[in-house]
């Protein structure tokens, strides 16, 4: 398996655009998480799911934030409109159950620079 | 306020020192999570523990779980340039959060 893949690895937009993050999970996993990390906040959860249903969006910073997971391979995180403040590499993850010994999947994070 | 502490938040090491990085809270976890970050990857889990008092070792990682089920503490012995890295402890409190990380940088 190619673990979790995001895309795109590097976006550079202007304030004000819209900014579409994209997460394919690993194949079984039932859980999908989004976290965005920063040096002043370090890792945060935004979201996760669960067998694609949103279970806890209350990381979710404000309404400009959007998720959604359409199907059991794909989840995009939607900024819209975009500000400097976002600017933090934000990373998917999945794993097969969603307990507190669970292993989390990480994929390589898409870092988006806000200018 | 941060559910879960660690200290030191940098550490720079000279390769064959020893250190200790550590994870604290507050609150009491039904267990934590070890998680290391390589500049421009995502975190990979190195260990989990979750019985208070556990020592779980990995080559030279030595883990350990407080007794009080509150802290863990991470050694590493003869570290290596490619020990190098952010180290994360996670907990499950209502969901995963995860502490603010140790920055360690092992120089050859």
């Amino acid at each position: 398996d190619a673990g979790v893949i995001q895309s795109p690895r590097h976006e550079v937009t202007e304030m004000g655009q819209e900014v579409t993050l994209r997460c394919k999970p690993i194949s079984g996993h039932d859980y999908l998480f989004w976290y965005r990390q920063t040096m002043m906040r370090g890792l945060e959860l935004l979201i996760y799911f669960n067998n694609n249903v949103p279970i806890d969006d209350s990381g979710m910073p404000e309404d400009r934030f959007s998720a959604k997971m359409p199907n059991a391979s794909f989840s995009t995180l939607k900024i819209q409109p975009s500000e400097p403040r976002d600017s933090a590499v934000y990373f998917c993850a999945s794993s097969f159950g969603g307990s507190d010994n669970t292993e989390a999947f990480f994929g390589q994070g898409t870092r988006l620079t806000v200018v | 306020t941060q559910l879960l502490e660690q200290s030191p938040q940098f550490l720079s090491i000279q390769e064959g020192e020893n250190l200790t990085v550590y994870c604290n809270s507050s609150s009491v976890f039904s267990s934590l999570q070890w998680y290391r970050q390589e500049p421009g990857e995502g975190p990979v889990l190195l260990v989990t523990v979750v019985t208070g008092g556990e020592v779980k070792k990995l080559k030279r990682l030595t883990f350990q779980f407080g007794d009080a089920r509150k802290d863990s503490s991470l050694h590493i012995t003869a570290a290596q340039p490619g020990d190098t890295g952010l180290y994360l402890c996670a907990g499950f409190y209502d969901k995963v959060i995860f502490g603010p990380g140790t920055s360690l940088s092992v120089i050859p």
